[in-house]
């Protein structure tokens, strides 16, 4: 069976300091991937998605960043983090036909930025 | 853009009652999904009703679909506390290729009292 693990599970790092997120899947092959960020009491909000290897889709502009160095790995970066990504960040998968498929979603990462 | 927004924002009912849930959408979609959050954690999928379905069932789930009012609705009957949990609807749109993307709305904060 699939799983999906990201990891950490809290964070709480000061202003301009770096971020590094990891999500990586297991059981399954070439999935789509996706960030996501939850801002509280809010919807969620498509940060990057992912087809393949090296290749990343950026929905919003920000001082985030995504790569996908293997196939089933996915991590967000920063180089320096602002007050206003504080938020829950949110790994997920699909498979192919992804509008057409469920997302599976990893435990997510409370990030704090103080 | 919000493709889904639900109503109510929140609910609170008793165990045993049923609870409705609606969403709206702006755009066209393939499918509109249903997702369960527990708070903290990440999104379950729950469902998934395709454009050219008008009603399915899973369990206690109810889930109906309107393409022509572009709305969409989830029937939780014999609810449990255990069914306390933010829902989420999102529209599964397609761009083309693989590359679909689900659009989610804010969410209704569902309680439900012992």
């Amino acid at each position: 069976s699939q799983t999906i693990h990201q990891w950490p599970a809290t964070l709480v790092q000061p202003v301009g300091s770096p971020l590094s997120l990891e999500c990586t899947v297991e059981g399954t092959s070439n999935p789509n991937l996706y960030w996501y960020r939850q801002a509280a009491g809010r919807g969620l909000q498509l940060l990057f998605y992912s087809v393949g290897i090296g290749q990343i889709s950026s929905e919003v502009p920000q001082n985030l960043s995504a790569s996908r160095p293997q196939d089933r790995q996915f991590i967000l970066s920063s180089k320096k983090l602002l007050l206003s990504d504080s938020g829950f960040y949110l790994c997920a998968w699909t498979g192919r036909a992804a509008y057409n498929s469920p997302l599976h979603f990893g435990n997510g990462t409370r990030l704090t930025v103080t | 853009s919000q493709q889904g927004e639900e109503d109510p924002q929140a609910l609170s009912i008793q165990e045993g009652e049923n609870a409705t849930m609606n969403c709206s959408y702006k755009t066209s979609i393939n499918n509109l999904q249903w997702y369960r959050q527990n708070s903290g954690r990440g999104l379950v999928h729950l469902i998934l009703i395709r454009s050219n379905e008008r009603e399915k069932h899973s369990g206690r789930l109810r889930v109906t679909l309107d393409t022509s009012k572009k709305s969409s609705s989830l029937l939780i009957t014999a609810s449990r506390a255990a069914d306390t949990a933010s829902y989420f609807c999102a529209g599964g749109v397609n761009y083309g290729g693989s590359q679909g993307n689900l659009i989610f709305g804010k969410g209704t904060k569902l309680s439900v009292k012992p």
